[in-house]
């Protein structure tokens, strides 16, 4: 069955420091890969999206994910963490194929340091 | 920008009530959801509608229901509201067509069932 893992429930790191959230999919041929951040209170804002060619996407505000084939994996990055970065990260697979459906994974809050 | 609009942001209802939330999004996108959001579980599909008068189950369906009548609208009716619906309700859209496409939020209504 397709899924999504986020492995890190909660990350801590400091303002300026850089961060890397881990995102694995479980999905027989090559998924569309999706990056949403939640504020507090708020619904769900889009950083990026891949869906094919450079494996490298960049996003808004600083951020940029890598997707790996071999790992399954799409990591988001983000070289000098802010602290309004402080939120909570959503991992989703569109495993579109005509059930228009997402899978989300269970989410990483991120605390920010000052 | 893609504006959903969530006619809620915090609402508070009484075991046994029928509970509407509506949703309205203004680029005229065919396909609509709606989710829920728990601590710890991420978030979970209960309807989606990927056209007017359409709609198919998503993972929890269960003591919920669905109408859009119009394509901007699409609407979450809990018909006998229980405690355990307690949650954060999230409508989202999305242009059909292939995978890359994302689907765009609105903030959220935060439903107390008492």
């Amino acid at each position: 069955a397709q899924s999504v893992t986020q492995p890190d429930i909660h990350i801590t790191v400091s303002e300026g420091a850089s961060l890397e959230l881990r995102c694995n999919y479980s999905y027989g041929a090559t998924p569309y890969l999706f990056w949403y951040v939640q504020s507090p209170g708020q619904g769900l804002q889009l950083l990026l999206k891949y869906f094919s060619g450079d494996t490298l996407v960049q996003g808004i505000k600083g951020f940029e994910a890598e997707f790996k084939r071999s790992q399954s994996s799409f990591n988001l990055r983000k070289p000098s963490v802010h602290w309004s970065d402080a939120a909570e990260y959503f991992c989703a697979v569109d495993i579109t194929s005509g059930t228009y459906k997402y899978i989300f994974g269970t989410g990483t809050r991120l605390k920010v340091l000052a | 920008d893609v504006k959903v609009t969530q006619s809620s942001r915090y609402l508070v209802k009484r075991t046994g009530e029928k509970v509407f939330l509506e949703c309205v999004q203004d680029m005229d996108h065919e396909n609509m959801f709606w989710y829920r959001q728990d601590p710890g579980l991420g978030l979970r599909l209960i309807y989606f509608s990927y056209d007017v008068k359409m709609k198919e189950k998503g993972d929890i369906p269960e003591g919920y229901s669905v109408s859009r009548e119009k394509k901007e609208r699409f609407s979450l009716i809990l018909e006998s509201a229980s405690t355990n619906q307690t949650s954060m309700y999230l409508c989202a859209s999305r242009r059909t067509g292939e995978g890359n496409q994302p689907q765009h939020f609105g903030d959220g209504t935060r439903l107390s069932i008492l």
